[in-house]
C-alpha cells in the first residue's frame, strides 16, 4: 500500500520567515511526487517532481526530490500571510492514475 | 484560465437517499477523477475515468457509487443510497493526456448526510 507522511503537521511562523515542509513516501513503482496548496477548498497544483536532485522553483517556492531516501522538501522563503494554507504532498505510481495524499502541513503565517 | 466547475457547492440529504454530484471538467482534458476528503482527514482517491469507462477505482468506490459522462461536457458521481459516513467534501478533477498527476481540482461539493 502506498504511503505518504508529512511533517510537521502544523507550523506557525511570522512574515518573512523561511519554512521547510517535509514529505516522505513509500510507493510501488514511483512515477512522480506532487505538491499541492489547499487554501479554502480545492487543492491547487504547485510542483511535480520526477527526478532526484533537480530543484523546481516558482517564485519564493521551491522543491526537491531525493528518490534514494524517498523524501521531498518544499521550501518557502520570505513567507507572506497569503502563504497560509495546507500544503499537500502526493505520490503517483507508474501506470496508475490514483494519487495517494499525505495528511498535509497546515502553515499559518502571522503578520 | 480554464477551470473545473462543480455543482452544487453544498448538498444536504437524508440517509438512504440518492445524490448526484455534477462536474464540468476542463474541455480538452481526457482523464476525469473523483476524490473525497472527510473532515480532518486525507484527500482520498475514489475513481478515474477515461475514454468513457472507469480506468481505476479504490476500495471506497463500491457498488453504491457510479460515474457517468452523459454528454460531452458533464461528469457525474452518483451515490445510490447515502450513508452517514458518506459525508465529506467531494472533489472532481481532470487532467490532460501527458500531464500525469498534475490534476486540476474543482472547488468541491460538501455533502452532508443526516
Amino acid at each position: 500500500e502506498d504511503k505518504v507522511v508529512q511533517s510537521p503537521l502544523s507550523l506557525v511562523v511570522h512574515e518573512g520567515d523561511t519554512v521547510t515542509l517535509n514529505c516522505s513516501y513509500e510507493v510501488t513503482n514511483f512515477r512522480s511526487l506532487l505538491w499541492y496548496k489547499q487554501e479554502k477548498k480545492a487543492p491547487t497544483f504547485l510542483f511535480m517532481l520526477t527526478s532526484s536532485g533537480i530543484e523546481k522553483k516558482s517564485g519564493r517556492l521551491s522543491s526537491i526530490l531525493d528518490k534514494k531516501e524517498l523524501f521531498s522538501i518544499l521550501n518557502i522563503t520570505a513567507t507572506q500571510t497569503g502563504d497560509s494554507a495546507i500544503y499537500l504532498c502526493a505520490v503517483e505510481p507508474e501506470g496508475r492514475r490514483a494519487l495517494t495524499f499525505g495528511s498535509g502541513t497546515r502553515l499559518q503565517v502571522q503578520p | 484560465e480554464p477551470e473545473v466547475t462543480q455543482t452544487p457547492s453544498h448538498q444536504v440529504t437524508q440517509m438512504g437517499q440518492e445524490v448526484i454530484l455534477r462536474c464540468v471538467p476542463i474541455s480538452n482534458h481526457l482523464y476525469f477523477y473523483w476524490y473525497r476528503q472527510i473532515l480532518g482527514q486525507k484527500v482520498e482517491f475514489l475513481v478515474s475515468f477515461y475514454n468513457n469507462e472507469i480506468s481505476e477505482k479504490s476500495e471506497i468506490f463500491d457498488d453504491q457509487f457510479s460515474v457517468e459522462r452523459p454528454d460531452g461536457s458533464n461528469f457525474t458521481l452518483k451515490i445510490r443510497s447515502t450513508k452517514l459516513e458518506d459525508s465529506a467534501m467531494y472533489f472532481c478533477a481532470s487532467s490532460g493526456r501527458d500531464r500525469g498527476g498534475k490534476l486540476f481540482f474543482g472547488s468541491g461539493t460538501q455533502l452532508s448526510v443526516l
